[in-house]
């Protein structure tokens, strides 16, 4: 069974710094890979995916991920924090052919500190 | 465009007593999913439908129940609630168009079972 690893259930950064959040999958196939922010009491927006096209994959409010096959991780960056990164994020999988079912990790909780 | 929604937002039940939990979206997605997040624990698929009258289980579909007469709806009902089952239910949805296509989450439902 697929199974995703957020190192870090909780990451502090000061505003301005560089933002490193990490995942690390288990397959045997690279999977389609996910990163959703969720912001309290909402649910979960898309920020990236994977879709094998580039390892570098760019996503919304300037965030980042670079697949790694070697390393099977899957870590999303930010260069600069912002105060209204404080959030929660959570890395996903898929394997192709799974009727599109999501296996999440369990979160990191980023906390922006000014 | 009113997306996808849920109903209650919140809800609190005694243990013993059916629950159903509703979502509904505007997308005409032929996916549906029902996912329950717990501390620790990311979130996790109860059940998930790929086009009306087609349900299959997710990882933790024991105690649910899901029906889908309707492209547009994808009711969760809890037979019988059980502490256990207190927490925050996503419902979800994705186009089906591809392998990697996007699922899009609703605004959750927080349960407590008391």
């Amino acid at each position: 069974a697929q199974s995703v690893t957020q190192l870090g259930s909780h990451v502090s950064v000061s505003e301005g710094a560089l933002v490193l959040l990490r995942c690390n999958y288990s397959s045997s196939v690279p999977p389609y890979l996910f990163w959703y922010v969720q912001y309290p009491n909402q649910g979960l927006q898309l920020l990236l995916k994977y879709t094998s096209a580039a390892t570098l994959v760019k996503g919304i409010n300037g965030f980042e991920a670079e697949f790694k096959k070697s390393e099977t991780s899957f870590h999303l960056t930010k260069p600069s924090a912002h105060m209204s990164d404080a959030a929660e994020y959570f890395c996903a999988v898929s394997d192709p052919g799974s009727a599109r079912q999501l296996t999440f990790g369990s979160g990191t909780q980023l906390t922006v500190l000014p | 465009d009113a997306g996808i929604t849920q109903s209650p937002r919140y809800k609190i039940t005694e243990t013993g007593r059916q629950v159903t939990l509703m979502c509904h979206q505007t997308w005409s997605h032929s996916y549906m999913f029902w996912y329950r997040q717990d501390l620790g624990h990311g979130l996790r698929l109860i059940y998930y439908s790929a086009a009306a009258d087609i349900t299959d289980k997710g990882e933790v579909p024991d105690g649910y129940v899901v029906s889908r007469s309707k492209t547009e709806n994808f009711p969760l009902t809890l037979e019988s609630a059980t502490r256990s089952q207190t927490s925050v239910y996503f419902c979800a949805s994705s186009q089906g168009a591809g392998d990697i296509d996007t699922q899009y989450f609703g605004p959750g439902t927080r349960l407590t079972v008391l």
